[in-house]
């Protein structure tokens, strides 16, 4: 199985900050990559998938990069409503994997 | 814009059956992969299945991949006619409590809203 592993956990920022979460995989996964905003009681929204095209709809200040086994999620100029539970996952191969997930909190 | 709506029994009793069915509105089933995904109460995704429909190559149509965790005990399918995709777990446990939601494409593009579902007697 492909192991994800995001850093941080959690995380404090301040409205308006940029701030990036890094998502590893334990092999290579090429660009089969999707980033997920979870805020508490509702289902995971795609942000990114592809490793770094933007899902239709979702402001341009969130961006994705990376290929292989590093990837980023960056959220430029942080507003309330991004605080919230981001997930990586890979789709390269079966067992689809999930990261842990990083809580982005406000400071 | 595609739609999906997760439906089933938000009760079974341990040892029982989960079965959960996911509609989808908005366009056809006969082309994509669809999958289900689990999360228990103030935890992680799970990924559980995915299952490949496409009427238009049969040979790997219903082709489906399951979590090595669950293989034994999970079977998707779907019904084309409803335009719908089924989850069937077998032998619950209280660790089977969790968000169930079901989801479009190996990138998950598009989710339900999930359905909650508690194993308890």
């Amino acid at each position: 199985d492909i192991h994800m592993t995001q850093s941080p956990s959690s995380l404090s920022a301040s409205v308006g900050d940029r701030v990036t979460i890094t998502c590893r995989a334990s092999q290579g996964i090429d660009n089969y990559l999707t980033w997920f905003q979870q805020k508490p009681g509702k289902a995971p929204k795609s942000l990114i998938y592809s490793a770094s095209s933007l899902q239709s709809g979702v402001p341009s200040k969130f961006s994705g990069s990376g290929s292989g086994t590093d990837f980023t999620l960056t959220i430029s100029s942080l507003q309330p409503e991004d605080f919230a539970t981001y997930y990586c996952q890979q789709y390269h191969s079966y067992p689809f994997t999930f990261g842990q997930g990083t809580k982005l909190e406000i400071k | 814009q595609v739609q999906l709506q997760e439906s089933g029994p938000g009760l079974v009793k341990p040892s029982e059956t989960l079965s959960l069915t996911c509609t989808v509105s908005g366009g056809f089933i006969n082309t994509y992969y669809w999958s289900w995904i689990r999360q228990p109460p103030g935890k992680g995704l799970e990924w559980i299945g995915t299952i490949y429909y496409n009427d238009y190559n049969p040979s790997l149509s219903g082709s489906t991949n399951y979590n090595p965790s669950l293989k034994s005990r999970v079977t998707i399918s779907v019904d084309t006619s409803k335009n719908q995709f089924s989850l069937k777990l077998t032998s619950v446990s209280v660790a089977d409590t969790a968000l169930y939601y079901c989801a479009r494409d190996s990138s998950m593009q598009h989710w339900g809203q999930g359905t909650l579902v508690t194993v308890s007697s």
